[in-house]
């Protein structure tokens, strides 16, 4: 059971615009920074989204990050096939003092 | 370029104790905490602990306390996680990860990866 809450999966069609959505709680997300992974198969996950809604030199304008009370979601445009990978969520947690993460959404391109 | 580079893969029998190196390059490596993630097998990922190698003060996730240990060289700019005794349930990746600088950061850069794999 992962502190943060993410659905299972998401799908799309090339070009679509999907949202993944990603909740959680005043000692975390209501109070921290949420940040974005994205972990292609086989990989290591990758900082897509910092600080809620900053992208790395390199991450593409398709995605998008954004943060309101304890609940954040990450929105991909344009969609591609290699956008097709696992997209976690995380924020400090200032009760636990360490990161927590979501479940992980695995995304779809159909 | 901030570079976070772990050591090999490694295979063990349980009872067998094991430690895994994280070395940093391209910043200030005691400046920043860096942690460890486990992912089991296609589950998600699970926060281990984290340390400060400045002073090597030491965080666990309850969930991973006592059942290993994570230290610092910042002369080598190298973190470490290991195990005293392993079981066949710590097969996994594990990755360690650098914090951003901010209090409120989470973790911004990630290395490539250590599989365990633990079986007789």
């Amino acid at each position: 059971q992962s502190v943060l809450t993410q659905p299972p999966s998401a799908s799309g069609t090339p070009g679509q615009r999907v949202t993944i959505s990603c909740s959680g709680s005043s000692s975390n997300i209501g109070s921290n920074y949420v940040f974005w992974y994205q972990q292609l198969p086989g990989t290591a996950p990758k900082l897509l989204i910092y600080r809620n809604n900053q992208r790395p030199s390199g991450v593409p304008e398709r995605f998008s990050g954004s943060k309101s009370g304890t609940s954040a979601s990450l929105a991909i445009s344009g969609l591609r096939s290699e956008d097709e990978a696992d997209y976690y969520c995380a924020a400090w947690d200032d009760s636990l003092s360490g990161p927590v993460f979501g479940g992980g959404t695995k995304l779809t391109v159909l | 370029e901030v570079q976070l580079v772990q050591s090999g893969a490694e295979v063990k029998k349980p009872g067998e104790s094991l430690k895994i190196a994280c070395k940093g390059s391209g910043y200030s490596f005691a400046s920043y905490w860096i942690g460890w993630v486990r992912q089991m097998p296609g589950k998600g990922l699970e926060w281990m602990g984290i340390i400060y190698p400045g002073d090597s003060e030491t965080r666990y996730s309850p969930s991973f306390q006592g059942q290993v240990t994570i230290s610092a060289d910042k002369s080598i700019n190298t973190a470490y996680l290991q195990w005293g005794s392993l079981k066949a349930s710590d097969t996994a990746m594990y990755y360690c990860a650098k914090r951003g600088i901010a209090a409120a950061d989470s973790f911004d850069y990630w290395g490539q990866g250590t599989l365990v794999t633990v079986s007789s």
